[in-house]
């Protein structure tokens, strides 16, 4: 079982928007503004597309939005693409005695 | 541009130590970041496994303390993973990462080790 919870699945038809969800607790998601998130396709090493809740590395379409309210951070695709079906996964710092990193268990965009 | 490259044997055997190391180059290790390992197991999703700072400073995910360690070599730009007492459940892509702010950013393409006797 996944740190952070995301749902397994999500839809959207092209032009559409469509949002992930990645809840944690206080400690993680609730408690520190270092949500990234990564997009993969299938056979390919994950690229970062959100850091620090809403940050966009360099070359990331403005499609791609993050947001986080209390634990509960989210991702936004608008504009949805083809090439945005992918797997997604959202990690967070995890505080405490032992500080490290937790991921979801990812979330499969489908474009229809 | 960073890139990161893993090394090490495909096949471990059950109870064994698995030994990966990453090379970097384009980027001084001795610079201000943290440098990981992430895991994918076949068909699943990604586990932090644990970070390193060149000054020795580590960071390991909580469930797999005390069989996992991680090291760096200033001399050769790399750094390396070991875990001890594997089993099928370690079975896995390793990627290595620079890491900034607890958010891996580059990663290595990734190796394939398959826990099996």
């Amino acid at each position: 079982q996944s740190a952070l919870t995301q749902p397994p699945s999500a839809s959207g038809s092209p032009g559409q928007s469509v949002t992930i969800s990645c809840t944690g607790t206080s400690t993680d998601v609730g408690g520190y503004n270092y949500v990234s998130w990564y997009q993969q396709h299938p056979g390919k090493v994950p690229k970062r597309m959100i850091y620090e809740v809403s940050k966009r590395p360099s070359g990331v379409p403005d499609r791609f939005s993050g947001s986080k309210s209390g634990s509960t951070a989210s991702l936004t695709v608008s504009g949805l693409q083809a090439e945005d079906e992918a797997e997604y996964y959202c990690s967070s710092h995890a505080g405490g005695n032992n500080p490290h990193v937790v991921f979801g268990g990812g979330t499969k965009l489908t474009v229809l | 541009q960073v890139q990161l490259q893993e090394s090490g044997p495909g096949l471990v055997k059950p109870s064994e130590t698995l030994s990966l190391t990453c090379t970097v180059s384009g980027l001084s290790i001795s610079s201000d970041y943290y440098w990981g390992w992430v895991r994918q197991p076949p068909g699943k999703g990604l586990e932090w496994i644990g970070t390193i700072h060149h000054t020795g400073r580590t960071f390991y995910k909580p469930s797999l303390n005390g069989r996992v360690s991680i090291s760096v070599d200033t001399s050769k730009n790399q750094f390396s993973l070991k875990l001890t007492s594997v089993t099928a459940t370690d079975t896995a892509v390793y990627y290595c990462v620079r890491e900034i702010a607890s958010s891996p950013d580059f990663w290595g393409q990734g190796t394939l080790v398959t826990v099996s006797s």
